[in-house]
């Protein structure tokens, strides 16, 4: 069965502190990975596709790697208004759907 | 250039009523998807319409019905509203279904 896990659930960071989100997944033929942010009450806002084993992708101060089992969003010197729930999605190749993980609840504090 | 468009914002009902949410894509796309969304969860892949037919479909009940129209724009009906259906439902557009989808703000549902 095709299944996407994030970790952490939840993270705090202070303003500048650089971290990583992980998202595992587990899908019978991978067509894309996906990722989005998503605010409180509105809908998830597209920002990467990746396709393929060590493919990168990079916006402003996030940056998504991809292996064969799993996939990172870096944030670098993070700000406030990078806090927001962190989706991330695969499509398997037999299929139209994306399959969601449950997110990181990423918060930035000054 | 408009993104995707979902109306109603809010909408409360009470147990066995019906409801109709609607969807406009983002200009140039042809394919809609819908997604339910539970607190604290991930998007749930509903149905997806492509050329005014259902092409895939989640594992939803029948009571999840939906529509597209020859503009691409599309409908949502929930029929016998269950108190488990309160959630965002979310509309997705892409052009021909293989591509990024794109989401539009959401309908919250909720049902008394």
């Amino acid at each position: 069965e095709d299944q996407v896990t994030q970790s952490p659930e939840a993270l705090r960071l202070q303003e500048g502190e650089s971290s990583s989100l992980n998202c595992s997944y587990t899908v019978s033929g991978l067509r894309g990975l996906f990722w989005y942010r998503q605010d409180p009450g509105k809908g998830p806002e597209f920002l990467f596709t990746l396709y393929s084993a060590g493919e990168e992708k990079e916006k402003e101060r996030l940056k998504a790697t991809l292996t064969k089992k799993e996939s990172f969003l870096h944030i670098t010197a993070p700000k406030p208004e990078d806090s927001a729930t962190y989706l991330c999605a695969v499509q398997a190749l037999s299929t139209d759907k994306l399959i969601f993980g449950t997110g990181t609840r990423l918060q930035v504090f000054p | 250039d408009a993104g995707v468009t979902q109306s109603p914002t809010h909408l409360i009902k009470t147990r066995g009523q019906q409801v109709t949410l609607r969807c406009s894509p983002k200009s140039g796309h042809d394919t809609v998807s819908w997604y339910q969304q539970a607190l604290g969860q991930g998007p749930q892949f509903i149905f997806q319409y492509y050329e005014e037919e259902e092409r895939q479909r989640g594992n939803f009940p029948d009571r999840f019905s939906g529509h597209q129209f020859p503009n691409y724009s599309s409908e949502l009906n929930v029929n016998a509203l269950l108190l488990g259906d309160s959630a965002l439902y979310l509309c997705a557009s892409t052009e021909g279904g293989y591509n990024e989808q794109f989401f539009g703000p959401g309908t919250r549902l909720t049902v008394l």
